[in-house]
């Protein structure tokens, strides 16, 4: 049911750019591309939001390819502290929707 | 900093029992959502709530589930005859009003029914 594809698993060097794909080439207009994410088994925590521009804020940027069929979040200088499981979501906004979560990138950040 | 405040953190019931599960959010938004996680599984939706009524549910909540803001202000989840398998993290989540405001997660309550 999640409308996006993102791989299982990723490593990152501490300090270096995590740049985390996402690919959701169903995306609808009207679609938002959310992205969240999880440490240990805390509450899921919100990253960043964006339609088609690229965003960025004090977490992350997000970069949305021009066709929206894909997209990626980047955490700019990768902290050990950003090991978490990241959730890249698509989600209707007509009112106020509900997020369906996957299964998401497993990030582990090497020191 | 969560802006949602859940509790307990933890709670441990025997099966058959009722419990509800309280969330209090800092602000005074108008939706609300449960969610639950059971070990080692994916985050799934459960129940979103606006303007004091239910919006949306998911197969997931049956008649052994029930929301309500008796208050105004604390929001809660019960579950009236728990099952061994309604073991999990259940995570309270609420939204602003403008069409992409995000949701907002506590850092949930853990239940335990043996």
């Amino acid at each position: 049911d999640a409308k996006t594809t993102q791989p299982p698993s990723m490593d990152c060097a501490e300090g270096r750019a995590a740049n985390l794909p996402c690919n959701h080439s169903t995306i609808s207009g009207n679609e938002y591309v959310y992205w969240y994410r999880q440490i240990h088994s805390q509450g899921p925590q919100y990253i960043i939001h964006g339609l088609k521009n690229n965003e960025t804020n004090e977490m992350a940027s997000l970069i949305i390819t021009e066709d929206r069929k894909s997209s990626t979040l980047i955490l700019p200088h990768a902290t050990l502290r950003d090991t978490a499981v990241y959730y890249c979501i698509v989600r209707d906004n007509f009112g106020n929707e509900k997020l369906t979560f996957g299964t998401g990138t497993r990030l582990t950040i090497i020191p | 900093e969560p802006e949602v405040t859940q509790t307990p953190s933890h709670q441990v019931t025997q099966m058959g029992q009722e419990v509800i599960l309280r969330c209090v959010p800092i602000s005074n938004h108008l939706y609300f959502y449960w969610y639950r996680q059971i070990l080692g599984q994916k985050v799934e939706f459960l129940v979103s709530f606006y303007n004091n009524e239910i919006s949306e549910k998911s197969e997931i909540f049956d008649d052994q589930f029930s929301v309500e803001r008796p208050d105004g202000s604390n929001f809660t989840l019960k579950i009236r005859s728990t099952k061994l398998e309604d073991s999990a993290m259940y995570f309270c989540a609420r939204a602003g009003t403008t069409r992409d405001s995000p949701l907002h997660f506590g850092n949930g309550t853990r239940l335990t029914v043996t």
